[in-house]
């Protein structure tokens, strides 16, 4: 039982190049999200997704596309990265009223 | 819109005392609120959730306390250990399940 994974850890990117943040998790959750964490600023929540097949923006979608390919994986995708988006991106899903967090992928754009 | 702070950001203190770690919140109508633990690098990991309902919940030696008429809640760490030190988080859950974050408070616990 792995949890939740996310790959990759860490990617440097250069302005206007494309990615795609990968999350699965083994929980048999229906809900997941993605978040970014700024220094000094919390975790804000991106993208959202209640069940299969549905997705909501978050706080901060702008830049941000999401797919929820099946019940185990949620991607985030940025189609062309700006150094506004160089953060700390966590997925999350949830159980009961309890999110459970994977480990984080650091991005850098340059 | 729900803003969530947490005072002091970083705070030290010596192996063994008891400490209190302060949320503060401006809407009251939440679902729950939950306290996280970040260690460096690492994701979060849910320490204690409190239901509207509840006043308080305890796991060991933490306790956290809530009240939504004052919008506060506290996070109590007995006999603190250097093993604590870590980022604390709370996070209140309002409509749709969506979590708002505090921006924490970074505990180092001196041996």
């Amino acid at each position: 039982n792995a949890g939740v994974t996310q790959t990759p850890k860490f990617q440097v990117l250069k302005t206007g190049q494309s990615m795609t943040l990968q999350c699965a998790q083994d929980m048999n959750h229906n809900s997941m999200y993605w978040y970014r964490q700024d220094p000094g600023m919390g975790l804000r929540l991106i993208y959202y997704s209640a069940s299969e097949g549905t997705t909501d923006k978050g706080e901060v979608p702008n830049g941000y596309n999401v797919s929820r390919l099946n019940k185990r994986e949620f991607s985030l995708r940025l189609e062309s990265a700006a150094p506004s988006q160089t953060s700390v991106y966590f997925c999350a899903s949830r159980g009961g009223e309890t999110q459970y967090f994977g480990p984080g992928t650091r991005l850098l754009v340059l | 819109k729900q803003e969530v702070t947490q005072i002091p950001a970083a705070l030290s203190v010596p192996e063994g005392e008891n400490l209190v770690l302060n949320c503060s919140f401006t809407d009251s109508a939440i679902y729950n609120l939950q306290w996280f633990r970040q260690d460096p690098g690492k994701g979060l990991t849910s320490l204690l959730l409190i239901q509207s309902s509840q006043r308080e919940q305890t796991s060991g030696r933490l306790n956290a306390s809530l009240d939504k008429s004052s919008g506060r809640s506290t996070l109590y760490i007995a006999a603190s250990q250097p093993g604590d030190s870590a980022t604390y988080l709370c996070a209140l859950t309002r409509s749709a399940r969506q979590l708002t974050f505090g921006s924490g408070t970074q505990l180092t616990v001196l041996p």
